[in-house]
């Protein structure tokens, strides 16, 4: 059975660095046909902010500006998502997510975020 | 872009209901010729579940009154016979290969009359 689990902060103040893990069970994240991190709000809906395919090709939002990295830790299955000089605008529940095949995709619960002074 | 219509959709039990999504631009993904929009329907406090995949494919579990089909910038999520259940947000999801790009509809709250 597949699981994803979300941690980090829940409270980040304005202009600094939000940091999130993806912890994966039940599947391998090298293994996975993509791999990534999706926030929702609602000011901007369901939207991808970055994610990594099984050809090592990597997706950032274009509407972040370079301020977020993606990365993995394979030899303990997590991922994880950086996200610099935060604002109020990045205040979302993150989801991490996972497809291993094209026909099925796994997500996290989902994790509230609050950019808040 | 992905522009799903309409916003909202109150359905009478035993209804069909049809859900459009129009990609600003055409795409084709190269990665062995397949055409990448899935479906997804969001139940409230839950995560998005997968619905369809692929324009046209059930995912596993899905109940054969979810259909999906379109083309090229056009496609539709089609619902027959309409259950309680079946309340929630539904999504479009795009996504491309090369280059790599993935983007969500705004979304369709379907609800019961």
């Amino acid at each position: 059975q597949v699981q994803l689990q979300e941690s980090g902060p829940g409270l980040v103040k304005p202009s600094e660095t939000l940091s999130l893990k993806c912890t994966v069970s039940g599947y391998s994240v090298s293994s996975a046909y993509y791999w990534g991190w999706i926030r929702q709000s609602p000011r901007e809906g369901l939207v991808w902010v970055a994610s990594t395919s099984h050809s090592g090709t990597t997706y950032y939002n274009p509407s972040l500006k370079g301020r977020v990295t993606i990365s993995a830790e394979t030899s303990k299955n997590h991922f994880s998502l950086m996200v610099t000089s935060v604002t109020a605008a990045d205040t979302a529940v993150y989801y991490c997510a996972i497809r291993p095949v094209v026909m099925s995709d796994y997500w996290g619960q989902g994790i509230l975020v609050t950019v808040s002074s | 872009v992905l522009t799903q219509t309409p916003h909202s959709l109150p359905i009478t039990p035993g209804e069909s209901a049809s859900i459009s999504c129009r990609s600003s631009q055409s795409f084709w993904s190269y990665d062995h010729g397949n055409t990448y929009l899935d479906w997804y329907l969001q139940k409230p406090g839950q995560s998005p579940q997968l619905l369809i995949y692929s324009v046209s494919n059930r995912a596993s579990g899905v109940p054969d009154r979810f259909s999906g089909s379109g083309s090229v910038s056009a496609f539709t999520l089609r619902i027959s016979r309409v259950e309680a259940e079946d309340v929630g947000v539904y999504f479009c999801m795009q996504r491309v290969e090369s280059p790599s790009s993935y983007s969500f509809g705004q979304g369709t709250k379907l609800e019961i009359k």
